[in-house]
């Protein structure tokens, strides 16, 4: 089973940010966690992960909560083409990614 | 760099029949992976491999079978397919265990 929870569904403007939530409360200390993003029905796409500490790269910010245990994904200015499902993961104790049902973002116009 | 390829991207099978899927990547990566997905789910981790000749099982291993005689292929077999294993199938892989994983376009799989 999915060790992490997130919305089935959001929507967000387009050029606004979009801020993605995901609880983790089971997770260990020494686990990271994983963002992906599904485009349509292609091979899903690596987005960002962190441990403890916040996390930017050029696609997204990764916002850890103190306790670890939760996260918010962040899209600065979300695009038509960000448009996907949106997968918060941890990984098991056999370091083996557990992927739940994700979130599914809309972009509007 | 092609990254991660999956052949073939379609294929419909009767029940019993069988198929190889194959999956190549020229990234020189240690870890493959094969997961499938069902409609509206999440990818489930079917077997992987930690390096050239090895093989491990995932979340869901049974009815599939994995060989990786070459580090940069990883084949998946199915030795007599059910309409339960119509899915689609990604393969991934990844420069080590924790490090991102790299996917293939998926291989679409009906067993009728």
């Amino acid at each position: 089973d999915a060790k992490t929870t997130q919305p089935p569904s959001m929507d967000c403007a387009e050029g606004r940010a979009a801020n993605l939530p995901c609880n983790h409360s089971t997770i260990s200390g020494n686990e990271y966690v994983y963002w992906y993003r599904q485009i349509h029905s292609q091979g899903p796409q690596y987005i960002i992960h962190g441990l403890k500490n916040n996390e930017t790269n050029e696609m997204a910010s990764l916002i850890i909560t103190e306790d670890r245990k939760s996260s918010t994904l962040i899209l600065p200015h979300a695009t038509l083409r960000d448009t996907a499902v949106y997968y918060c993961i941890d990984m098991d104790s056999n370091y083996q990614l557990i992927w739940g049902a994700g979130t599914k973002l809309i972009i509007k116009p | 760099n092609a990254g991660v390829t999956q052949t073939p991207k379609f294929r419909v099978l009767k029940t019993g029949q069988s198929m190889t899927l194959l999956c190549a990547q020229d990234m020189n990566h240690e870890y493959m992976y094969w997961y499938r997905q069902d409609p509206g789910m999440g990818l489930r981790l079917i077997h992987y491999s930690v390096g050239e000749g090895t093989t491990a099982k995932g979340e869901v291993p049974d009815g599939y079978n994995v060989s990786r005689l070459k580090k940069q292929n990883f084949l998946l077999g199915l030795e007599s397919a059910a309409p339960s294993q119509t899915s689609v199938y990604f393969c991934a892989s990844s420069y080590s265990v924790d490090s991102e994983q790299y996917f293939g376009p998926g291989t679409r799989l009906t067993v009728t």
